[in-house]
């Protein structure tokens, strides 16, 4: 079974300040893992994902994240917050061990103060 | 090039009536899903599909139905509605389920009374 976990409900920042949503996974065999944002009542957009390579993925709107795969971890971050990054992020893992099904971590909301 | 594109985008339902919502993407994926999103609770898998006319049960399938009739195309049906299904349902697609992004569409918003 695949799992990931989303440890924080809520993260505050302010603008100008670093950013790191966390996210742990656990699955057997080599993760596919997935980061998505969701703006107000909007549908869910893909930002960025790692399949293998290196452990620092660049994605949309200067976001990346890093596989740490001895802590299980896929946590993104930002150097700059801004305000519009204010969201909901979702972690997602995917195809691991040949399953259809991805799973979705209960989502962090981001919310960076002026 | 729309995308994934649901149909309606709000309802209110009263218990016990049925609806059908559509889902339909442009991009020839084979893959399509159905999602519904409940506060803390993330997105939880309803049903999906492989391919034209195959559909497969997710992590709650419960109360709802499915057809794959077309692959550009993937319908959710509530054949008797529940206050329990109140929520806010996504549809997505990808090309593949493997190691490929997923398109969603903007959500429907439904409420049964």
């Amino acid at each position: 079974a695949q799992s990931v976990a989303q440890p924080e409900d809520q993260v505050n920042v302010a603008e100008g300040n670093p950013l790191t949503v966390k996210c742990t996974y656990s699955v057997s065999g080599n993760p596919y893992l997935f980061w998505y944002v969701q703006y107000p009542n909007r549908g869910l957009q893909f930002l960025l994902k790692y399949i293998t390579g290196d452990n620092l993925v660049k994605g949309s709107y200067g976001f990346e994240a890093e596989f740490n795969k001895s802590q299980t971890s896929f946590h993104l971050k930002k150097p700059s917050a801004l305000v519009s990054d204010s969201a909901l992020y979702f972690c997602v893992i995917d195809g691991a061990g040949g399953s259809y099904i991805p799973t979705f971590g209960r989502g962090t909301s981001l919310i960076v103060h002026p | 090039n729309a995308g994934v594109t649901q149909t309606p985008k709000f309802r209110v339902l009263k218990t016990g009536q049925s609806m059908t919502l559509l889902c339909a993407q442009d991009m020839n994926h084979e893959y399509m899903y159905w999602y519904r999103q409940d506060p803390g609770m993330g997105l939880r898998l309803i049903h999906y599909s492989v391919g034209e006319g195959t559909t497969a049960k997710g992590e709650v399938p419960d109360g709802y139905n499915v057809s794959r009739l077309k692959k550009q195309n993937f319908l959710l049906g509530l054949e008797s509605a529940a206050p329990s299904q109140t929520s806010v349902y996504f549809c997505a697609s990808s090309y593949s389920s493997v190691n490929t992004e997923a398109f969603f569409g903007q959500g429907t918003r439904l409420t049964v009374v």
